[in-house]
């Protein structure tokens, strides 16, 4: 079945410093692929997705890339900033509408 | 943003005894999931619904059952709650054109 690896963490970095959590992926076919991030007490969020390869998803200055041939979808950001710890979750989409299929998140803490 | 309501938002029930969380909708969207997310797990699909009445198992659907008589709602329902079963539970919609799934706040459930 479709899996979803990515670093558990907690990532600690502090702020400005350069972000990059690893993703990587397991399906049949050509999944969609997403990043969601939850901040503490709340639901999740897109953030940002792409649908083929070689697609670029970009949002609030997190970028990342669908590597088919190497199954990745690696999350980056610059610059971190304080405001952006949480917990961000790597997840792909099948042919289907049976769910998303998730990694088991990255916690992230940005200090200052 | 989907609309989508959870109740209750915190619950605390014994061993034993039924419960049923909620979620609505007011966007009209055709699907619906239900997932568990435990620390290590990421999140987990439960079960989904295609449609009014249409409903079908995910990853971990032992212990619960699902109904739906209306597209804007979706219960789920532990029949004989367990200590397995706390946890944080979340509902998801996806609209026809979406390639993102919309998430609600979440019920956090506490099995005595």
């Amino acid at each position: 079945g479709d899996s979803v690896t990515q670093m558990e963490g907690p990532v600690t970095l502090s702020e400005e410093a350069f972000l990059t959590i690893n993703c990587t992926y397991t399906a049949t076919g050509y999944p969609s692929l997403f990043w969601y991030v939850q901040y503490p007490g709340e639901g999740l969020q897109l953030l940002l997705k792409a649908t083929k390869a070689d697609d670029k998803g970009s949002n609030k200055g997190f970028e990342a890339t669908y590597r088919k041939e190497t199954t990745s979808f690696h999350l980056e950001k610059g610059s971190v900033q304080v405001s952006d710890s949480a917990v961000y979750f790597c997840a792909l989409r099948g042919g289907g509408a049976d769910g998303l299929t998730f990694g088991k998140g990255t916690h992230l803490i940005i200090q200052p | 943003d989907a609309g989508i309501t959870q109740s209750p938002r915190h619950k605390v029930t014994e061993t034993g005894t039924p419960v049923t969380l909620r979620c609505h909708q007011t966007e009209n969207h055709r699907y619906m999931y239900w997932y568990r997310q435990d620390p290590g797990h990421g999140l987990r699909l439960i079960h989904y619904s295609y449609g009014v009445k249409d409903t079908d198992k995910g990853e971990v659907s032992d212990g619960y059952s699902v109904s739906r008589s209306k597209t804007e709602d979706f219960l789920l329902t532990l029949e004989s709650a367990t200590s397995s079963q706390t946890s944080v539970y979340f509902c998801a919609t996806l609209g026809l054109t979406a390639y993102g799934y919309t998430f609600g706040s979440g019920t956090r459930l506490t099995v005595v």
